[in-house]
């Protein structure tokens, strides 16, 4: 069974990086099929897509956080990171990681079929 | 890219039906057939539940059904449960392989 592990500081200062890791266990990162994305929700809100990266390095980021957001394939530990930077206190939110179905017998997905628990990164000094 | 628009809130009893509207644009809901639905209880991560519009994941139970007309997707909870109690998220494609995700819906089981 595939299973996701966020890990990283639970604590931020402001203007500082906020980094993750997600480690993917009980099935290969370098899978054809999957993209790996994170995914954030500020306490009490809605989910917000932040990005995906593909075991190959190719990534994509949601527009609006795209001049902060770095994500990262480290295919030999089976794992994915993510940095956001300059953060501030709308930053604090429960982050998620989880595996994008993407493509398959010819066709397209698109759809998280799994995640991991979350995290949650509170941004204060 | 704007979040798709859910209500806030929805209620049913024991064993009635429920429907959740997820409303984008031609660049997203209505533009593809990639809406996934999930759905969340407190302090846990999201489940797949609905994708495709109205495909099921193994082992979702077919109580839960997704629908699409124009710009708006739907998902319809059949004989409510108490344990179908959650908040519901629609997704969809955006486009050059962006992803939205809809406002978030309390579904309520009166």
């Amino acid at each position: 069974q595939l299973q996701l592990q966020e890990s990283g500081p639970g604590l931020v200062k402001p203007s500082e990086t906020l980094s993750l890791t997600c480690t993917v266990s009980g099935g290969s990162i370098s899978r054809s099929s999957y993209y790996w994305g994170w995914i954030r929700q500020p306490p009490g809100k809605g989910l917000d897509w932040i990005g995906n990266i593909y075991y190959s390095g190719s990534t994509y980021y949601n527009p609006s956080l795209k001049s902060r957001v770095t994500i990262s394939v480290d295919t030999s530990k089976n794992q994915f990171s993510l940095k956001l930077s300059s953060v501030t206190a709308a930053d604090t939110a429960v982050y998620y990681c989880a595996r994008l179905y993407y493509y398959d017998n010819s066709a397209y997905k698109y759809y998280f079929d799994y995640w991991g628990q979350g995290t949650l990164v509170t941004v204060s000094s | 890219q704007s979040a798709l628009t859910q209500p806030p809130s929805a209620s049913g009893s024991p064993g009635q039906s429920v429907t959740i509207s997820c409303t984008g644009t031609s660049s997203d809901v209505g533009g593809y057939n990639y809406v996934s639905w999930y759905q969340q209880h407190p302090g846990k991560a999201p489940k797949l539940i609905i994708y495709e519009v109205s495909k099921w994941p193994s082992g979702v139970p077919d109580r839960f059904s997704g629908s699409k007309s124009g710009n708006t997707a739907s998902l319809t909870v059949s004989g409510l449960q108490a344990e179908d109690e959650a908040d519901y998220y629609c997704s969809s494609y955006a486009g050059s392989n962006n992803l939205v995700f809809g406002t978030g819906t309390k579904v309520t089981v009166l």
